[in-house]
């Protein structure tokens, strides 16, 4: 069955680098997200990225990230300077057209030191 | 603005006994709802889904919630409660709608724990 798949799986980065979470979502799917979970807490809605823009952001989503699809698979979230409290678990989901369901990807697990 | 409580952010139950993981939610506008599972160091695996028809809905691991409109429910069961069943649970709120967003909102998860 396919699946949404997420690389790395950990990544540990210095506050103030860059960082980019990979993310591969199912071949036909058309609507991608970024979801976070800062551990202990609940899964919050970051982005969401339809026909190579960006469809709705939340507030947490400001000028540090950035999102795209650079080659038509996978699917980026970028951290510009990331700070401590980006430290999460980031989940990728994704959608096709029917909206029966978002399929999330295992995650990654940001640490910033 | 839509929203997702869930009431109990620990539930403990014995082995074979009724699993219930309550869950109301805020919309404006017809929703769509949703339980996630979530164990240990995963990612969040559907369980099942409202998406307005059968109000009751039956999903995997023999898990199934009942959409009540009246009282703004959407409250998960389990007849019979298995040590695998131990894991966190997400309840969540999208609004259908022509856009390209509908965005998932989530509760804060209750944490089931199974005692032999």
């Amino acid at each position: 069955e396919p699946e949404v798949t997420q690389t790395p799986s950990h990544q540990v980065t210095q506050m103030g680098q860059e960082v980019i979470l990979r993310c591969v979502p199912i071949s036909n799917h058309l609507y991608f997200y970024w979801y976070r979970q800062i551990l202990g807490q609940k899964v919050e809605f970051l982005v969401s990225f339809y026909n190579n823009e960006i469809s709705e952001k939340s507030e947490i989503f400001d000028d540090q990230f950035s999102v795209e699809r650079p080659d038509g698979s996978n699917f980026t979230l970028k951290i510009r300077s990331t700070k401590l409290e980006d430290s999460a678990m980031y989940f990728c989901a994704a959608r096709d057209r029917s909206y029966n369901e978002q399929f999330f990807g295992p995650g990654t697990r940001l640490t910033v030191l | 603005a839509q929203s997702v409580t869930q009431l109990g952010s620990h539930v403990s139950v014995s082995e074979g006994a009724l699993v219930l993981l309550r869950c109301n939610y805020s919309s404006s506008v017809p929703p769509y709802l949703f339980w996630y599972v979530q164990y240990p160091n995963q990612g969040l695996q559907l369980l099942l889904k409202y998406t307005s028809a059968a109000t009751l809905v039956k999903g995997i691991n023999g898990f199934e919630a009942e959409f009540k409109k009246s009282e703004t429910s959407f409250h998960l069961t389990k007849p019979s409660a298995h040590m695998s069943d131990a894991a966190e649970y997400f309840c969540a709120v999208s609004i259908p709608r022509g856009g390209a967003t509908n965005k998932l909102i989530f509760g804060t998860g209750t944490l089931l724990a199974v005692q032999p």
